[in-house]
């Protein structure tokens, strides 16, 4: 079954403490990305990437970094979670089309609260 | 900076009634168009797109968007709704000279029975 698989789905932690939020398809789909979303904001971009090794940032990257050493992996990392990044966070995938990405595919969301 | 607005946030209408939600963007040039669903408790999904040709678009569950290019608009339409369509609306838009997706802030739709 085609998907996009985020760990852990849900996730209480404490301010300052190091956490990874995994995220991994089976479309071999080049694009991926992660996203945000607080109500009354929609969904925020915080990181995009193209390809393997090729990252770049969104809208919302500050407090965050991403890696992608394998095309079906794009993992999330909170180096020292701060109270503001508590909010629901979904990573996504896509085939580009003329290099450009095309509809996403969303995992299940990932509900991470830092106390 | 690019954005992507919807303006309509929460929208409350009885079943059969005729819905329509707007949409504009404020990129210049080409760009991809989508709007996608979220029904309570679950992730997003794709309702239907645009990239090119004919501007009406026809997506899932009769729901349908119209791309006018001199407006800046795609907006989402659907002739009769049902309680079932009670969810969480977003447009968003790629420019086709970027790699970002830039999402609305949504539109929170609400069917009576």
């Amino acid at each position: 079954e085609a998907q996009v698989t985020q760990n852990p789905r849900y996730l209480i932690t404490v301010t300052g403490k190091k956490l990874t939020v995994t995220c991994s398809q089976n479309m071999n789909h080049e694009y991926m990305s992660w996203y945000r979303q607080d109500p009354g904001l929609g969904l925020r971009q915080i990181y995009y990437s193209m390809n393997v090794e090729v990252t770049d940032k969104g809208d919302v990257p500050e407090g965050y970094k991403v890696s992608r050493k394998e095309k079906r992996n794009f993992p999330l990392i909170l180096e020292s979670p701060s109270p503001n990044q508590t909010s629901l966070y979904f990573c996504a995938s896509s085939f580009t089309r003329g290099g450009r990405p095309g509809e996403l595919f969303f995992g299940e969301g990932s509900r991470l609260t830092v106390l | 900076a690019q954005s992507v607005s919807q303006h309509n946030h929460h929208v409350i209408l009885s079943e059969a009634a005729s819905l329509e939600l707007g949409c504009n963007y404020s990129y210049g040039g080409t760009v991809n168009l989508f709007w996608y669903v979220q029904y309570p408790g679950q992730h997003l999904q794709l309702l239907l797109k645009y990239f090119s040709g004919d501007p009406l678009v026809k997506g899932i569950k009769g729901f349908e968007a119209e791309f006018i290019k001199s407006k800046f608009s795609f907006n989402l339409r659907k002739p009769s709704v049902q309680w079932s369509d009670t969810a969480e609306y977003f447009c968003a838009v790629n420019a086709r000279w970027d790699d970002k997706i830039i999402f609305g802030k949504g539109t929170r739709l609400h069917i009576l029975p």
